[in-house]
């Protein structure tokens, strides 16, 4: 298993357009996260799935935002409408819960620019 | 306030200095994860750790869970440590589902 791998790397697109990330979890993992990072700053939390449930999302999550999980496998993010304060990287996350042990493992992330 | 403050923000140290940096944070926890970031953006977790020390090759860290503290610390550090440092604690969302909370990291630079 190669890890947590996340497609595209990077898009540019224009305002006003809709993009779609994908992330692919390590495979067996259970719970699959998405965090968005901005320039200088730390990840911010945006939803997790347990296998094919959302179970949490932020309210940095506007309704422009939302996130699937079919078949509990892959995740994607998709953004409707895209403004420029979306530009980002975009990290997606995996774990196994077990016992309460959830250590996460990060993909390479996708990086956004909104023109 | 931040719920999880780094020290410092920016760090640079001669090759083979020992470095630390701190990690702070105001809310209950069940975990604290220490990752490093390379330019280009992917994330490495290097501890996961709820209670004590961990040490791995160079890389030593500590928590003190009455102090809501932990630190890392690198020995001998070397120019391929250069890379942004987060701090992240587990903790419970409104929801009570769990999430992680970051720090904004800090760049250490180690010059040859």
């Amino acid at each position: 298993d190669t890890g947590v791998s996340q497609d595209p790397r990077h898009k540019i697109t224009k305002r006003g357009q809709n993009v779609t990330f994908r992330c692919d979890p390590i495979s067996e993992h259970n719970r699959l996260y998405w965090y968005r990072q901005t320039l200088g700053q730390g990840p911010e939390f945006l939803t997790y799935f347990q296998n094919e449930a959302q179970l949490e999302k932020s309210r940095l999550l506007s309704d422009r935002f939302s996130a699937e999980r079919p078949k509990g496998s892959f995740s994607t993010l998709e953004i409707q409408r895209t403004e420029q304060g979306d530009s980002a990287m975009y990290l997606c996350a995996s774990s196994f819960i077990l016992a309460g042990y959830n250590e996460q493992f990060f993909g390479p992330g996708t990086r956004l620019t909104v023109l | 306030k931040n719920e999880v403050e780094q020290s410092p923000q920016n760090l640079t140290a001669q090759e083979g200095e020992f470095i630390t940096i701190n990690c702070s944070y105001s809310v209950g926890i069940s975990a604290l994860h220490w990752l490093q970031q390379h330019p280009g953006g992917g994330i490495v977790s290097l501890f996961m750790l709820s209670s004590g020390k961990k040490k791995h090759g160079r890389l030593i860290a500590t928590i003190n869970i009455q102090e809501k503290h932990s630190s890392l610390h690198i020995t001998a550090s070397h120019p391929r440590d250069s890379a942004v440092y987060i701090c992240a604690v587990r903790t419970l969302t409104q929801g009570g589902s769990e999430k992680l909370v970051f720090g904004k990291g800090t760049k250490l630079t180690v010059n040859p």
